[in-house]
């Protein structure tokens, strides 16, 4: 099961910042919080992943929160190709244990 | 070629068909994947492959039965499917055990539809 809530649907006007957000309440302390993207008819696409730190990278940051029971990904000037559902995850580490459990996620439409 | 790719990436088959799915990756990882991504519903995992040996099977039908050679390549062979096996199949390769993270490389999919 899916251990991640997220909202269905999310607008976000081109140029402005996609906040998106997820909750992971029953996170445990040796869980990931991972994040991908799925453009429509395409593999998913990896973004970024964080344990307790604040992350960024090339494409995005995650924030994570003290308490790890939410994470928020930002897309800082999003674009149209962002466009795309994107799947919040926890997971173990990978260490004798490789499951990614994809949800749900948000379908971020990026609006011109 | 770079990355995952698989082959073909669109096939329609009448229920007594036989066929396989290929997936290579290109990226010297140890883990292969195959999902399953069936319309209005998440991808679901299907088998893991670790090191060539499977590590994972989440109930699937016998009528789905994977193979990997070696570490580079895997396949899906199909036999006697049903109308709602139709799906997009995604295969997946990453690098496991050097470190406690991992990033999944996800092929283009192969569009599946059962006749």
């Amino acid at each position: 099961d899916a251990k991640t809530t997220q909202p269905p649907s999310m607008d976000c006007a081109e140029g402005r910042a996609a906040n998106l957000p997820c909750n992971h309440s029953t996170i445990s302390g040796n869980e990931y919080v991972y994040w991908y993207r799925q453009i429509h008819s395409q593999g998913p696409q990896y973004i970024i992943h964080g344990l307790k730190n604040n992350e960024t990278n090339e494409m995005a940051s995650l924030i994570i929160t003290e308490d790890r029971k939410s994470s928020t990904l930002i897309l800082p000037h999003a674009t149209l190709r962002d466009t795309a559902v994107y799947y919040c995850i926890v997971r173990e580490s990978n260490f004798g244990n490789e499951k990614l459990t994809f949800g749900t996620g948000t379908r971020l439409t990026i609006i011109p | 070629e770079t990355g995952v790719t698989q082959t073909p990436r669109h096939l329609v088959m009448g229920m007594t068909n036989k066929k396989s799915l290929k997936c290579e990756q290109h990226l010297g990882h140890n883990a292969m994947y195959w999902y399953k991504q069936s319309a209005k519903k998440p991808l679901e995992l299907m088998f893991v492959y670790n090191f060539k040996e499977q590590t994972e099977n989440n109930s699937v039908p016998s009528r789905f039965s994977p193979e990997c050679p070696n570490s580079s390549h895997l396949f899906l062979h199909l036999h006697t499917l049903q109308p709602e096996d139709s799906a997009l199949y995604l295969c997946a390769s990453s690098q496991v055990g050097l470190v406690p993270f991992d990033e999944q490389f996800f092929g283009p999919g192969t569009r599946l539809t059962v006749l």
